[in-house]
């Protein structure tokens, strides 16, 4: 399966501190996504990291990717109890003429407690 | 919002029913996606449509029929679907494939 595997699968942290998640993928990658689903907005794109890129910022997210041990990580810095969510590592597949889909991993079920 | 907009955001259909969902985007994008979401499962991409052609069918079941009639609007056509094809459907899109993809809300599908 090309499928990306999380850790952890549930995570549970209070309000103000950092959140981490990491995802190891299979396969090459031309790109890696995270995505964040709840009930109030649905799944929304957090960011994209690019195979040539090692880390990435955007707002209290920072994202870092390592090709040659196929992982990537996720931080969430002084979380808030809208953050509660489930989060998605999504890694872009395909070369050349081949059409680029995006591979869902599982989620982790993050909870921010107030 | 989003900019990808579905309906109905809710169906019960009966086995033998034959119904539409219906995904529109305003985003001017040239890909558009069909996904089926459930209950402790990874999202499974169902259909992607590049530039109004069918790119790619996951070994969907033919009780599934995508139709993709222009670049901002993509359907799905169900009929004598099983119980469990109860799941959410998500409709997205993107500028090009590979890229960010924005999903619309979904239709909560629910086979009796």
């Amino acid at each position: 399966s090309q499928q990306g595997e999380e850790d952890p699968q549930a995570l549970s942290i209070q309000e103000g501190e950092n959140a981490t998640m990491n995802c190891s993928y299979k396969t090459s990658i031309n790109n890696l996504q995270w995505y964040r689903q709840n009930s109030g907005r649905g799944l929304v794109h957090l960011i994209l990291i690019r195979s040539n890129e090692r880390e990435k910022h955007s707002g209290r997210l920072r994202v870092t990717l390592d090709t040659s041990k196929k992982s990537s990580s996720l931080l969430i810095t002084a979380s808030r109890a809208a953050d509660t969510a489930s989060y998605f590592c999504v890694f872009a597949t395909g070369y050349g003429g081949a059409t680029n889909k995006l591979i869902f991993g599982t989620g982790t079920l993050l909870a921010v407690q107030p | 919002e989003t900019g990808v907009t579905q309906t109905p955001r809710h169906l019960v259909m009966g086995m033998t029913n034959k119904k539409s969902l219906k995904c529109e985007q305003h985003l001017g994008h040239n890909a558009m996606y069909w996904y089926k979401q459930s209950a402790k499962k990874p999202l499974e991409l169902m259909f992607v449509y590049n530039f109004k052609e069918q790119t790619e069918n996951n070994s969907v079941p033919s009780r599934f029929s995508p139709e993709c009639p222009n670049s901002s609007h993509l359907f799905l056509h169900l009929h004598t679907l099983q119980p469990e094809d109860s799941a959410l459907y998500l409709c997205a899109s993107s500028q090009g494939t590979g890229r960010e993809q924005y999903f619309g809300p979904g239709t909560r599908l629910t086979v009796t």
